[in-house]
């Protein structure tokens, strides 16, 4: 059976510190993707990375990186030098073959990251 | 982004009564998807589609039933609400299943079963 555990339930930083959050999942198959999304304050879902299971290549956007590592199931997701409009709360989720030609997502129960000016 | 809407946005209902929400989308897209999103849980599948009229249970589906008549179109029903059902609920649709898995959302409805 899949699942996602976002260990962190909530995290407070000061502006311009970095911040790690972490994402450890569950599956037993080999072909499933991972996502990370964000939800701000105003409720909204955004979606921001997806990577399948055969690229283990990390990945920065910006300020955004995130590390992928197969050994230990996780799909880590951090934010450099944070700013007050990263407050929100971010998902992680993984998503695998269904058996009927759809993907089933099974979401972590979510991250809310405080940033502090 | 994808272009899809929910409605209503927001409704107010009593214990007993039948509900519809409506999931709209102008992408095309062939997967739809049903979530529902509670404090402590993150979100939830409830139902989806994966073409017209064929759909499938999520882990959350009891009390829910789905219709999909048009490609467009993804119908919730919850045909007798109780205030278990009090939730946040969000649609998504993905164009293709693998790859081009990347589920977008919908703006979410709000409802509230009194």
């Amino acid at each position: 059976a899949q699942k996602v555990t976002q260990a962190q339930t909530e995290i407070s930083v000061v502006e311009k510190e970095d911040v790690t959050l972490d994402c450890v999942y569950e599956t037993r198959d080999t072909t499933y993707y991972l996502f990370w999304y964000k939800q701000p304050p105003s409720g909204e879902l955004v979606f921001l990375i997806r990577r399948n299971s055969f690229d283990e290549q990390n990945e920065i956007s910006g300020r955004y990186s995130w590390n992928f590592q197969k050994s230990t199931s996780s799909f880590n997701f951090t934010i450099t030098a944070s700013q007050v409009v990263d407050s929100a709360v971010y998902f992680c989720a993984l998503s695998e073959g269904s058996g009927t030609g759809g993907f089933k997502t099974i979401f972590g129960a979510g991250t809310r990251l405080f940033v502090k000016a | 982004d994808a272009g899809i809407t929910q409605s209503p946005r927001h409704k107010v209902t009593e214990t007993g009564t039948p509900v519809t929400l409506r999931c709209h989308q102008t992408e095309n897209h062939r997967y739809m998807y049903w979530y529902r999103q509670d404090p402590g849980h993150g979100l939830r599948l409830i139902h989806y589609s994966y073409g017209v009229k064929d759909t499938d249970k999520g882990e959350v589906s009891d009390g829910y039933s789905v219709s999909r008549s048009k490609t467009e179109d993804f119908l919730l029903t919850l045909e007798s609400a109780t205030s278990s059902q009090t939730s946040v609920y969000f649609c998504a649709s993905t164009a293709l299943a693998g790859e081009s898995d990347t589920q977008y959302f919908g703006p979410g409805t709000r409802l509230t079963v009194l």
